[in-house]
């Protein structure tokens, strides 16, 4: 079945660690997207990609990095300068200019910073 | 400013009771797309409908109805006859024009269908 894949769903760090977040897709979709998620603020976007090699910043880019060398893989980066990364991170596809398809999400890595 | 507001946090039903989920949004684009996303436990949204601008037609699937009017700028989701099931967050998104790159979602409703 197609879909996207969130890997781990539950993630543990330490102060000062770099971790990363992963998400695969086999939808063929071009572009990927990662959304924080906290309570009662919603999804904010923090990074997309419309295409292979290319991505934009989104609304809370700060602390976090991403990559995108392959069509399939979209994976996040959460900095030791991101002051406040618990929090749920969903990543996303869907075709692009896709302002009427909608977007695939996955289920979603829960980090914590202990 | 918001792009899109629900303004109900959190709702409490008793199964069986229906229940409707408000979302008001704000464009100025003349084409756009509204959605409505649900998030049970588990974490993932699942999809549930879409609207184009261009179409105000009310919608009915099953249990789930939705009423989109471009006069006030909201698009109301009503559950009839609420299911334990049903209990989740549900958001409304925003996507501006036809190569929006994102989706403005709704800051959510949190939904508890009580046995």
């Amino acid at each position: 079945d197609g879909g996207i894949t969130q890997s781990p769903k539950y993630l543990f760090r330490k102060e000062g660690q770099n971790v990363t977040l992963s998400c695969e897709q086999n939808l063929n979709h071009d572009a990927m997207y990662w959304y924080r998620q906290d309570p009662g603020q919603g999804l904010r976007l923090i990074y997309y990609s419309q295409i292979v090699n290319d991505f934009q910043k989104g609304d809370i880019a700060e602390g976090y990095s991403v990559s995108r060398e392959k069509k399939e893989s979209f994976p996040l980066t959460v900095t030791s300068a991101q002051k406040n990364p618990t929090a749920f991170y969903l990543c996303a596809s869907s075709i692009p200019g896709a302002g009427d398809y909608g977007y695939t999400f996955g289920s979603g890595t829960r980090l914590t910073v202990v | 400013a918001q792009k899109v507001t629900q303004a109900q946090t959190e709702i409490s039903v008793v199964e069986k009771e229906d229940v409707t989920l408000d979302c008001v949004y704000e464009t100025r684009d003349t084409t756009y797309y509204l959605f409505w996303y649900k998030q049970p436990p588990s974490g993932e949204l699942v999809f549930l409908i879409r609207r184009n601008s261009f179409d105000e037609q009310n919608e009915i699937s099953g249990r789930y109805s939705w009423n989109f009017q471009k006069s006030t700028s909201s698009f109301n989701f009503t559950i009839t006859a609420s299911q334990v099931v049903d209990s989740a967050v549900y958001f409304c998104a925003l996507s501006e024009g036809f190569t929006g790159n994102q989706f403005y979602f709704g800051t959510g409703t949190s939904l508890t269908v009580i046995p």
